[in-house]
């Protein structure tokens, strides 16, 4: 099965500008996630969606970032204006919907955003 | 709220070499646990995963156990390659279609 789709791969801007990032899931994951990976840590959970509805998305800096899903399938995040924290690995991931025990989660491969 | 602590690396071994990084978590209830791996210039890929204490989960030589009593989930190999060379994360999930949380991650370098 095709994987998670992710792009650009790299984006270089500079502070201030906007940016968008693209992500596919892998067909038939209800689930998708967007995590910021900042150099030397974990990734970090920004926003989760349920098919087209937000599930969580408390550690999302709304001021700057955006998301959405519209049709339930792919999904694009926003930032207006970048600041330079903001350089970091951004990671989409997808999973079954389902009830219980957690469905495991599958990455696409990133974009790396670096901001001047 | 839910954290996960895993072993400062980098961690550097020769070729065959046991490995064990140590990984613990605080988290109430019984969340899943994970090990991810990240190849250099790849996403981040299932390793192994246990959902309930005393749960062995294995993969590609590699092994970790749920350890409720003390909060674990340390992951081993008995002879490591150089094709293993890779940034390892543990994480947990609470049930259900929950996020991740993930450690800092641990860079382990083999040599030949």
């Amino acid at each position: 099965e095709a994987g998670v789709a992710q792009s650009p791969r790299y984006k270089i801007i500079e502070k201030r500008q906007s940016v968008a990032f693209w992500c596919n899931p892998i067909s038939g994951h209800a689930t998708l996630y967007w995590y910021q990976q900042i150099l030397g840590q974990g990734p970090k959970l920004l926003i989760q969606f349920q098919n087209n509805g937000v599930v969580d998305d408390s550690q999302l800096p709304k001021d700057r970032f955006s998301a959405e899903r519209l049709k339930g399938v792919d999904s694009t995040l926003k930032i207006q204006p970048a600041k330079l924290e903001d350089s970091a690995v951004y990671l989409c991931a997808s999973s079954l919907a389902g009830t219980g025990g957690s469905q495991p989660q599958h990455f696409g491969d990133g974009t790396r955003l670096s901001i001047l | 709220g839910d954290s996960v602590t895993q072993m400062e690396g980098p961690v550097t071994l020769s070729e065959e070499a046991f490995l064990t990084i140590n990984c613990t978590y605080t988290a109430t209830g019984y969340p899943s646990l994970f090990w991810y791996v990240q190849y250099p210039g790849e996403g981040l890929q299932l390793l192994l995963k246990a959902t309930k204490a005393d749960d062995k989960g294995s993969n590609k030589g590699f092994e970790a156990t749920y350890r409720k009593e003390t909060t674990s989930f340390h992951l081993e190999k008995g002879s490591v390659q150089v094709s293993d060379s890779a940034v390892y994360f543990c994480a947990l999930s609470r049930p259900g279609n929950t996020p991740l949380v993930f450690g800092k991650g641990t860079r382990l370098s083999v040599i030949a």
